[in-house]
């Protein structure tokens, strides 16, 4: 069993550029969520994905958008970036209907200059 | 709305010793409550997780947390640190209605010294 995998792991990009970060599902899991950790924080809950719609989402701008595959994989693209939009980028992945435990990947560090 | 509120920002330890680690929560639904762990550079790793039944919900790595309705928390504990433990813990609620949206808790940072 293959358990969550993100690409790439660290990126830098500077203002006004745009990103897309890629995550892969643990098998068998249908739901993909996205989360950002700035520096000495908690993670924010950014959006989720289930049957390749968005089915929830946080306090976070249009900017911010994803993508859920029929393979169940996932990508964030963020468009604009900000200086406040270095963070480390985490994903997880859940099974609708199971006991909500959600399975992370290591993240993708993204640093904007 | 949720909220998680953790109590303590750093709580050094000596090795062997026990340690609490304190969470409060708000919420006005039912909810889960989770305690996950982060290594230096790595993502989150599950620790333990109250869904219901027995309030006293044991974990991986000897940890070990109490779900205290009355009193909105749901602290972790463990008898005796090693200094492997050292690491930063965050508590998590998420409605039971809704399968990805966890809240988190701005983290508690262990430090076992030796």
């Amino acid at each position: 069993e293959t358990g969550v995998t993100q690409s790439p792991t660290h990126l830098i990009k500077t203002r006004g550029q745009q990103v897309t970060l890629r995550c892969s599902s643990q098998s068998g899991h249908n739901t993909v969520s996205w989360y950002q950790q700035a520096l000495g924080q908690g993670p924010q809950f950014i959006f989720q994905y289930y049957r390749e719609e968005e089915n929830g989402r946080g306090n976070f701008p249009p900017r911010f958008s994803g993508l859920q595959f029929p393979n169940y994989s996932s990508e964030l693209n963020v468009n604009a970036l900000e200086l406040d939009d270095s963070a480390l980028y985490l994903c997880a992945s859940s099974l609708e209907g199971g006991s909500g435990e959600l399975f992370f990947g290591e993240g993708s560090r993204l640093t904007v200059l | 709305a949720q909220s998680v509120t953790q109590l303590d920002s750093q709580v050094p330890v000596f090795e062997e010793a026990p340690v609490e680690l304190r969470c409060n929560y708000s919420s006005s639904v039912s909810v889960y409550l989770f305690w996950y762990v982060q290594y230096p550079n790595q993502g989150l790793q599950l620790l333990l997780k109250y869904l219901s039944g027995s309030t006293l919900v044991k974990g991986i790595n000897g940890f070990e947390a109490e779900f205290n309705k009355s009193q909105t928390s749901f602290h972790l504990r463990k008898p005796s640190v090693h200094i492997s433990d050292t690491a930063e813990y965050f508590c998590a609620v998420r409605r039971s209605s809704n399968t990805g949206k966890l809240i988190f808790g701005q983290g508690t940072t262990l430090q076992v010294k030796p």
